[in-house]
């Protein structure tokens, strides 16, 4: 299957900080998702990516689908302790039936 | 009520047991799938289904098998369950009818360990 690989792995910030994490592959993917998993729940869908360079808005967080088609970023601002949880990519190749995703990255977000 | 079902939540079974795991949802979509989430692998495919007579094998199904009884239901088979089946399992639906995304729709999962 596609491996797709998040850094950070983990990682642990303040209150109030940014946050940035990245998605990258060795496959041209034509959709790019951003899930977010709640700690007990299953994945939420938080943004969509369909073109390369696009960026995307959803409150305060902000994607990009990477011009070469092999990676995306997401970034949130202004961290907030309901931030907590896993946050996955997934992606879609043309003509696929099916998501791969991200192996998450866990945000920790300290009060 | 969730729109997408599983049963049980958390489950603690022996080495050559048979489990299975069950989905059913709400939401009306057609197609429904199975994942794995182990900790730093994310979220593997094990088996879908795009209908009711429509079995597909995802990236994992070596040691499962499936069984879409119906639209709303489906359910996912250790024949003999072993230790590194243990993991995090979650049942989703999509609807690429009605989302450009084609976005996935996500039951509360059920835990697993095989002891």
């Amino acid at each position: 299957g596609q491996q797709l690989n998040q850094s950070p792995q983990s990682m642990f910030i303040q209150e109030g900080e940014d946050v940035s994490m990245n998605c990258t592959s060795s496959s041209i993917f034509n959709t790019w998702l951003w899930y977010k998993q709640d700690p007990g729940e299953g994945p939420v869908l938080l943004i969509a990516l369909y073109k390369a360079g696009e960026l995307t808005s959803n409150g305060r967080l902000t994607a990009q689908f990477g011009i070469t088609r092999k990676d995306s970023f997401l970034n949130i601002s202004a961290s907030i302790p309901s931030d907590v949880g896993i946050y996955f990519c997934a992606g879609r190749q043309t003509g696929a039936n099916n998501l791969f995703f991200g192996t998450g990255t866990r945000l920790t977000v300290i009060p | 009520d969730a729109d997408v079902t599983q049963t049980p939540r958390n489950r603690i079974t022996k080495t050559g047991k048979r489990i299975m795991l069950e989905c059913s949802q709400t939401k009306g979509h057609d197609r429904m799938y199975w994942y794995r989430q182990d900790p730093g692998l994310g979220l593997r495919l094990i088996y879908y289904s795009f209908d009711v007579k429509d079995i597909n094998k995802g990236e994992i199904s070596d040691g499962y098998s499936v069984s879409r009884q119906a639209q709303a239901k489906f359910s996912l088979s250790l024949e003999s369950a072993i230790p590194n089946q243990t993991a995090l399992y979650f049942c989703a639906t999509s609807d690429p009818g009605t989302s450009r995304t084609g976005e996935l729709f996500f039951g509360e999962g059920s835990r697993l360990t095989v002891l």
